[in-house]
């Protein structure tokens, strides 16, 4: 069964500050990795998609890297502003197409 | 912009009642999933949906139970309601590119 664990659980930057959040998961047989955000009381928002083959992912600010072999993702957020506080979720997506997710990291960006 | 939606939104009732919590997709995704999550926990997969008359339980245990009759919409039913079953139950849709899009979610509350 898959194992996904995000760590810190919870983090406070400052604003402009870089923001690094790990995600690691014990199967690496995986098909895809996902990153997800939620704000309070909401849905997901899907930031980013990594498939098995890549190494990473971008998309404006962000930035994801996957290897595979240890079991890790890595999400980056560049300059990190006020509107970036929320929790940051990452999703392995087996190889039979389920999702297993994380806890979550909840970001507070302070201004 | 991913078009799910579900109502309602928040439901408070009361012991032994049956509810059935509604989720809709105007995207035309085959693949349609419910999840539940509890405050500052993981999503868990309750259950998933690959079309028409078809219909899986997911990895946790839940005494509730889904139809799908129709491509576009997912409605899930709780015959009897109990306190345990509070929680935040969440809908979601697959695209062609396995990215999962979420609707808003639904907070019940069983006194």
């Amino acid at each position: 069964k898959q194992e996904v664990t995000q760590i810190p659980a919870a983090l406070s930057v400052p604003e402009g500050e870089n923001l690094v959040l790990n995600c690691s998961f014990t199967d690496s047989a995986i098909y895809n990795l996902q990153w997800f955000r939620q704000d309070p009381g909401k849905g997901l928002t899907s930031l980013l998609l990594i498939q098995s083959s890549q190494r990473e992912q971008t998309s404006g600010r962000l930035n994801a890297s996957l290897d595979k072999s240890s079991g890790r993702s890595t999400l980056y957020i560049a300059a990190s502003q006020p509107g970036d506080s929320a929790t940051y979720l990452c999703a392995a997506c087996s190889n039979d197409y389920k999702l297993s997710f994380g806890a979550g990291t909840t970001v507070t960006v302070r201004a | 912009e991913a078009d799910i939606y579900q109502t309602p939104r928040y439901l408070v009732i009361g012991t032994g009642k049956k509810i059935t919590l509604e989720c809709s997709q105007t995207m035309g995704h085959d693949k349609m999933y419910w999840y539940q999550q509890d405050p500052g926990m993981e999503l868990h997969l309750i259950h998933y949906s690959y079309g028409v008359n078809s219909t899986e339980k997911g990895d946790l245990s839940s005494e509730s139970t889904v139809s799908r009759i129709r491509t576009e919409h997912f409605p899930l039913t709780l015959e009897s309601a109990r306190p345990s079953h509070t929680s935040q139950y969440l809908c979601a849709s697959e695209g062609l590119g396995y990215e999962q899009y979420f609707g808003p979610g639904t907070r019940l509350t069983v006194t």
